[in-house]
């Protein structure tokens, strides 16, 4: 199985801020990489796909980027309604695996 | 859209089925597959298997369920379904459904499954 680590596991930040995540996979992973959003009692929600792609109706303060085994996510600017629990996915393989989240709380 | 159906409750080591309702979509499109997750505080978002349609029917199954999961794709009412036996209470989790086009970008409600007698 191909290990996801995301760091870090939680984050507290202000509005405004620019924020960043980072996911190493444990073997090259090419494009194949994916950032989701979960708000409480929701279903995941796509934010980027294949490392940069802005999922559809995504607003553009959220970015991607990275290749090979490191990536990263970036809000440029927080707003209140980021507060979330953030994962990267990786599906170059099955069994297609998750990190372990990032729970974002606003300061 | 995806409508998950099922029971909230199974009891230890009987059989847990759910299944999810496909609208817009086809289950039999060959562009797509569909897939179950479970989630729960201790083992995270977790891929459970998926299904899909490349002329033939394909099906695969993470390592930690295999062997108790079977997945099934009904084209008569364009859905699919997921068995998973022999459960025990470390199955607690919330279930979701999900078509993967690209990323999994359809998902289903979820359903809180709990494995109690």
């Amino acid at each position: 199985d191909i290990q996801m680590t995301q760091s870090p596991s939680s984050l507290s930040a202000s509005v405004g801020d620019r924020v960043t995540i980072t996911c190493q996979a444990s073997q090259d992973i090419s494009k194949f990489l994916n950032w989701y959003q979960q708000k409480p009692g929701k279903a995941p929600k796509v934010l980027i796909y294949d490392v940069s792609k802005l999922g559809a109706g995504v607003p553009s303060r959220f970015s991607g980027g990275g290749s090979g085994t490191d990536f990263t996510f970036t809000i440029t600017s927080l707003q209140p309604e980021d507060i979330a629990t953030y994962y990267c996915q990786q599906y170059d393989n099955v069994p297609i695996t998750f990190g372990q989240g990032t729970r974002l709380e606003m300061k | 859209q995806l409508q998950q159906s099922g029971p909230g409750l199974v009891k230890p080591s009987q059989t847990l089925s759910l299944t999810c309702a496909i609208s817009g979509d086809s289950v039999s499109s060959n562009s797509v597959t569909w897939n179950w997750f479970r989630q729960s505080p201790s083992r995270g978002l977790q891929w459970l298997g998926r299904t899909y349609y490349r002329s033939r029917w394909f099906y695969n199954y993470a390592p930690s369920v295999k062997g108790r999961l079977t997945i099934k794709s009904d084209t008569s009412k364009n859905q699919f379904s997921l068995q998973l036996n022999s459960v025990t209470p470390e199955d607690t989790a919330v279930y979701y459904c999900a078509r993967q086009y690209g990323p999994f970008d359809y998902w289903g409600q979820g359903i809180l499954v709990t494995v109690s007698s």
